[in-house]
């Protein structure tokens, strides 16, 4: 059964550092998502992107947070200059088409640990 | 605004127990609801959805009905096993809207 994947599934990272996380996306989804969990809270919606464009974001997702879709394949979340604060589970999602109707399917996540 | 309210955990049961966690949700519209487990060390799993009022998802013995009329998708199992001590997640969609409004997760932990 497809999937999506994320790697690496830890990263540890100097405050400060820019740090990129992959996601692979389903191969035939066009919408693609990045969620993050901070330790004990809830899941928290970050950013959405189809048509290679952001479609919408959240007010987490400031200048320091960017996506891209750099191949047919990947889609990464880049955080130019991390913060203590930013040390959280994030996750990416991917459905095939829009509506509220249809399944977001969710990777294992990317435990990021900012020092 | 639209937001997911789920019970406090964690939630301790002994195997073969009744379950139910509950939720309740807050949307504007009419939005489709989800709850999503995440087993230890794993990512979120779609268990189950319904996309309008009076529906019922269910999947794997677990069963939660859409009603509009109290705002709740409270999920229930018959008899729970170990196997499904993990943290399960309320979610709701919302036409028009890209992102899932998650509840706060739920632990759960079932005792042999």
């Amino acid at each position: 059964e497809p999937e999506v994947t994320q790697t690496p599934s830890h990263q540890v990272t100097q405050m400060g550092q820019e740090v990129i996380l992959r996601c692979v996306p389903i191969s035939n989804h066009l919408y693609f998502y990045w969620y993050r969990q901070i330790l004990g809270q809830k899941v928290e919606f970050l950013v959405s992107f189809y048509n290679n464009e952001i479609s919408e974001k959240s007010e987490i997702f400031d200048d320091q947070f960017s996506v891209e879709r750099p191949d047919g394949s990947n889609f990464t979340l880049k955080i130019r200059s991390t913060k203590l604060e930013d040390s959280a589970m994030y996750f990416c999602a991917s459905r095939r088409r829009q509506g509220a109707r249809e399944t977001q399917y969710f990777g294992p996540g990317t435990r990021l640990l900012v020092l | 605004g639209n937001s997911v309210t789920q019970m406090e955990g964690p939630v301790t049961l002994s195997e073969e127990a009744f379950l139910t966690i509950n939720c309740t949700y807050t949307a504007t519209g009419y939005p489709s609801l989800f709850w999503y487990v995440q087993y230890p060390g794993e990512g979120l799993q779609l268990l189950l959805k319904a996309t309008k009022a009076d529906d019922k998802g269910s999947n794997k013995g677990f069963e939660a009905t859409y009603r509009k009329e109290t705002t709740s998708f409270h999920l229930e199992k018959g008899s729970v096993q170990v196997s499904d001590s993990a943290v399960y997640f309320c979610a709701l969609g919302i036409q028009g809207a890209q992102k899932l409004v998650f509840g706060q997760g739920t632990r759960l932990t079932i005792n042999p």
